[in-house]
This record gives structure tokens, sequence and C-alpha cells, in this order.
């Protein structure tokens, strides 16, 4: 069945870079998009964007535009989630979570086991 | 396009049925889905188009609504299904959720 399974803990410094690794694993990778969303200590969960994995298209919440770049490389099937010029507000976990369906019948699933990031001055 | 969930939370025992609202600031057909997360844990997705069962999700969830208004309920509520509940729509990017509903226990 699907999986996606990411990358570790991250402890980056204010004003760094980090760059989070989701891979796939179970379908075949480019037949779906991905997107990522995260979640602050204690906070709901915000919608990031999405990559297409096919063309490598992407598209981003206005928030994150020109802050956070999404890649893939498909001969391993692997998406990338970078966010550059860290601040306090980006301490979170992070989740990629593969988008089904269209229109009306979309959704996320399965959904990565999440990584978190820690910003520290 | 705001996701408003009501209540923010709720206690209840189990096998209570419980009902949790969604409403979108403007319409969204039923590009709605739902989603249950436990702590430390990443949410599952339990409903999508407003009310289809997602595959293994038992039949105690459902979901009902269109336009702006959406419900979750949950028929007899069962020990593991304390958690938060979260609303997504797909009418339109960005992808909002809603703030979550915790349901814990009475």
């Amino acid at each position: 069945q699907a999986q996606l399974v990411q990358s570790g803990t991250e402890v980056k410094k204010t004003g760094a870079s980090v760059k989070v690794s989701c891979e796939a694993s179970g379908y075949t990778f480019t037949d779906y998009y991905m997107h990522w969303v995260r979640q602050a200590p204690g906070q709901g969960l915000e919608w990031m964007g999405w990559i297409d994995t096919k063309s490598g298209d992407t598209k981003y919440g206005q928030e994150f535009q020109g802050r956070v770049t999404m890649t893939r490389d498909t001969s391993i099937s692997t998406v990338y989630m970078e966010v550059n010029s860290l601040t306090s507000d980006d301490a979170a976990v992070y989740y990629c979570a593969r988008g089904v369906g269209r229109t009306s019948s979309a959704r996320l699933v399965p959904w990565g086991q999440g990584t978190l990031v820690v910003v520290s001055s | 396009i705001q996701l408003t969930q009501s209540p923010s939370s709720l206690s209840a025992s189990v096998g209570d049925r419980v009902t949790i609202t969604c409403r979108a600031s403007q319409g969204i057909s039923n590009y709605l889905v739902w989603y249950q997360q436990k702590p430390g844990k990443a949410p599952k997705l339990l409903i999508y188009a407003a009310s289809i069962l997602q595959s293994g999700v038992p039949s105690r969830f459902s979901g009902s609504g269109s336009g702006a208004d959406f419900t979750l309920t949950i028929s007899s509520l069962q020990p593991e299904d304390f958690a938060t509940y979260y609303c997504q729509q797909f009418n339109s990017y960005p992808a909002t959720f809603g703030p979550g509903t915790k349901v814990d226990i009475k």
C-alpha cells in the first residue's frame, strides 16, 4: 500500500534553511501530486502547497511564496520541501501527504509521519 | 476561503452521539474533507466529498452537507475516537483547514 517516509528531526538557527524529504513507495510516484502541511506546536494544520510530481509544477500558499521551494526527484520517488530564512514561527511539524482525486473527491491520503523542525536563536 | 468549526472542544462519554460542524465563508459545493488526528500522530482521512467514507473507516462516522455548512457525526463514540477533528476544503487554493475540534472524555 502507499506509504510516505519523511526525514528526521532538524534543529536549525534563525535565518538558516531547512530541507525536508519525503520518500514515496507502494504506488506510481508520478501519478499523484504531493502536498505539504505544517503544524506549529499545539496549533492546527496549515496547508503550504503542492508539487506536481510529473511536471515539477508547484503551487504555494501566499504566506509561503518566495520562501518555500518544493522539488522532486522521480528517480528515487522523493519530494523535498525547503524553507529559507527560518524564524521562530517556522518551528513546526511538517507533513507530506499524497493528493488523491480531483474536484469534489480531492483529499490527502496517506500522510507521512511528520518531520519536526526546531528553530533556535 | 475561511473555515470555522464548532464547537472548538467538547466532552463526551463512550456511546454518545457527537456532531461537529464546519462552516465555509463561501459556498464550496461538496469539496470538503474530514480528518482525525491523535496526539503525536499524522492526521488520518475519515471522509471526503463531504459524505464519502474512506475505506477502512468505521461506519459510525458519517458526513453530510453541501454549500457552506457541513457536519461530521459519530453515532456512538468509542474510546479510540477521542482525538481532534479537522475539516479541509478543496474548492479553491489555498486548501484551508478548519481550526479543529477536540473531543475528550467527560
